[in-house]
């Protein structure tokens, strides 16, 4: 069974301050999603990554996916109270697409 | 464009009691995934439709099945429920898997 480890679990950090969050896996994925899921809502998609070595930016969110498609990161710069939320990475499987592997998430708390 | 609409939001039911779950995709999506949601989890695969035939399932009994239909809208069916059943239950939709998926908000099952 192909697992994607997130780390860290939880993260409280002050306003202002840089952050990075890990998504690992000893499996191959054709694709890796980062998610945003506030509570009783569910996750919004922030980005995909596709190509090995891919570097996305969204405004302050910087998404790094692995040169070998198994890991991927997301660092985010001067973080603001209204980054505060759980954050997913979830992967597609390579060569069977039907279904998206999930981490366990990092919650996330940016104090003002 | 409209996104994805389930119902009901919350929901209790006994234990051995059937439920089923709604959802209306987002138009123009014609995949839909099931996904349950435990307390500080990330989310697990149920199964997934692609025009009204599953083509893909998690490591979730029979009891937990579903159903796609001609409008892409889905339902998900749980028999004799059990007190681990409760949980949030997201309906995603997508056109490709490789673009991400639109999530509802959920619903709330709780079972007593």
């Amino acid at each position: 069974t192909q697992l994607l480890e997130q780390s860290p679990q939880f993260l409280s950090i002050q306003e202002g301050e840089n952050l990075t969050v890990y998504c690992n896996s000893s499996s191959v994925f054709s694709s890796l999603q980062w998610y945003r899921q506030e509570p009783g809502e569910g996750p919004v998609l922030l980005v995909t990554v596709v190509t090995g070595g891919e570097v996305k930016k969204l405004k302050r969110l910087t998404f790094q996916f692995g040169d070998a498609r198994k890991d991927s990161s997301l660092h985010i710069t001067a973080a603001q109270p209204g980054d505060t939320g759980l954050y997913l990475c979830a992967g597609a499987e390579a060569g069977n697409n039907r279904k998206l592997i999930w981490g366990l998430g990092t919650s996330l708390a940016v104090n003002p | 464009e409209t996104g994805v609409t389930q119902s009901p939001t919350h929901l209790i039911k006994t234990r051995g009691q059937q439920v089923t779950l709604r959802c209306s995709s987002q138009s123009g999506h014609n995949t839909v995934s099931w996904y349950q949601q435990a307390l500080g989890q990330g989310p697990q695969f149920i199964f997934q439709y692609y025009r009204e035939e599953e083509n893909g399932r998690g490591n979730f009994p029979p009891r937990f099945s579903g159903l796609q239909f001609p409008n892409y809208s889905s339902e998900l069916n749980v028999n004799a429920l059990e007190l681990d059943d409760s949980a949030l239950y997201l309906c995603a939709s997508s056109l490709r898997q490789v673009y991400g998926y639109t999530f509802g908000s959920g619903t709330r099952l709780t079972v007593v």
